[in-house]
């Protein structure tokens, strides 16, 4: 079975730009969570979603958004982009039931840099 | 909201030895606890987890530890190996029904000497 995937893997964008980047979870899961992965630093959550509705939400702005489609892929938007937002975006899918449920396996990441 | 502190942030040792890690935890009602590798430019990757109904789970060279009282938990590698060698992040699963919201720690970078 294929792994999370995720698109682009790099992206460069000035500051006040907008940005979509996507998930492909794996086959069979229907939870994706995002995260931002600052240089030297532990990923941070963003957004969680299950069944296309938001479960969660972390301490990030409204300039950052996301949603799910019916095969379970999902898209974070960011817009307004600021240099801060310049980081390592990681997308994980669960199974979200069964013994397994809260086991999350990671993209590899797209590398969003503003200039 | 939860708050998972990990130390220390660099360990070195020389292959053969033992590594171990540890964390603490803030939100007595967290219920899982995975620990992730990543090495440099690629995903984190899920090596162990243990839930809080658990107090040791093993698997091969790689042990996790969960003491829920004082709300600490430890990774432990031992006969480290070269390939050992990256970052290691301790997270937390935020309570509550339909969450996988995960806290992180700030990594471990663990050196593996030949």
């Amino acid at each position: 079975d294929a792994g999370v995937t995720q698109s682009p893997t790099h992206l460069i964008k000035t500051r006040g730009q907008h940005v979509t980047l996507r998930c492909s979870p794996i086959s069979g899961h229907k939870s994706v969570s995002w995260y931002q992965q600052v240089l030297g630093q532990g990923p941070q959550f963003i957004f969680q979603y299950y069944e296309k509705e938001e479960r969660g939400r972390g301490n990030f702005p409204d300039r950052f958004s996301a949603r799910q489609f019916p095969n379970y892929s999902s898209e974070l938007n960011v817009n307004a982009l600021l240099l801060g937002d310049s980081a390592l975006y990681l997308c994980a899918s669960s199974l979200a039931g069964g013994q397994r449920a809260y086991e999350q396996y990671f993209g590899p990441g797209t590398r969003l840099t503003v200039t | 909201g939860e708050n998972v502190e990990q130390h220390p942030s660099t360990l070195s040792v020389q292959e053969g030895d033992s590594a171990v890690i540890k964390c603490t935890y803030s939100d007595s009602a967290s219920n899982y606890f995975p620990w992730y590798k990543q090495e440099l430019g690629k995903r984190p990757q899920l090596i162990i987890d243990i839930r809080s109904n658990v107090g040791e789970k093993k698997d091969q060279r790689i042990a996790v530890t969960l003491n829920k009282t004082a709300k600490h938990f430890s990774l432990h590698i031992t006969e480290t190996q070269p390939e050992d060698s990256a970052v290691y992040f301790c997270a937390a699963r935020h309570s509550g029904a339909g969450s996988y919201q995960l806290t992180f720690g700030k990594g471990t970078k663990l050196s593996v000497i030949p």
